[in-house]
């Protein structure tokens, strides 16, 4: 299976903060890497798809960038909506594995 | 507008069989390109993808899963259903039906349904 590290497991951060969270692959997974955000007791919500693609109706400052096998979504400007936990999920290979997630908590 | 909800038992026994439905519209199965699968999350933890089925009948299911995992799909009831023989504690867990497109990830879920398994 391909492992999805996820880095950091917890991030505090302020409103109007860049943030950044990571996400390595174990092996080459091509491009096919998908972000979500979660909010509690709530449902996933695609944010990003095929590592750059932005999921329609979702804010521009949410990007997503890749470097090889470690892939990064950057929240250019911090809102107090975005605090949720963020997963990334790779579905280039079976079985379609996902981050163990990136809590973004108010600092 | 595109919907998924799943529906069935909210509380099982060790051992038994789990069998949950995912009802949706708003898209349908029988169109290139389109997939249903499940993903399920233990309360607290993350996500955890389980199967998929496609458009042109392709299906997959995680290897930990597979010889306990069964999924199909009934086109023309838009309907899919994943069944999870012999239930262990282990498997509470809220389980999410969702849409993916070739190419895309999960674009739109269902709600969630909390199984819980217990004596």
């Amino acid at each position: 299976d391909i492992q999805m590290t996820q880095s950091p497991s917890t991030l505090s951060a302020s409103v109007g903060d860049r943030v950044t969270i990571t996400c390595r692959a174990s092996q080459s997974i091509s491009s096919y890497l998908a972000w979500y955000q979660q909010k509690p007791g709530k449902v996933p919500k695609l944010l990003i798809y095929k590592t750059s693609s932005l999921e329609s109706g979702v804010p521009s400052r949410f990007s997503g960038s890749a470097s090889g096998t470690e892939f990064t979504l950057t929240i250019s400007s911090l809102q107090p909506d975005d605090f949720a936990t963020y997963y990334c999920q790779q579905y280039n290979t079976y079985p379609w594995t996902f981050g163990q997630g990136t809590k973004v908590e108010i600092k | 507008q595109i919907t998924l909800k799943e529906s069935g038992p909210t509380l099982v026994e060790p051992t038994q069989t789990l069998m949950l439905s995912c009802a949706f519209s708003g898209f349908s199965l029988s169109t290139d390109g389109v997939g249903v699968g499940w993903v399920r999350q233990p309360p607290g933890k993350a996500l955890e993808w389980l199967a998929v089925i496609h458009w042109n009948g392709v299906k997959e299911a995680t290897p930990s899963l597979r010889t306990r995992l069964t999924i199909t799909k009934d086109t023309s009831k838009n309907q899919v259903v994943l069944t999870v023989t012999n239930m262990d504690p282990v498997d509470t867990a809220t389980y999410f039906c969702a849409r993916r497109l070739v190419g895309r990830g999960f674009d739109n879920w269902g709600q969630g349904t909390l199984v819980t398994v217990s004596s």
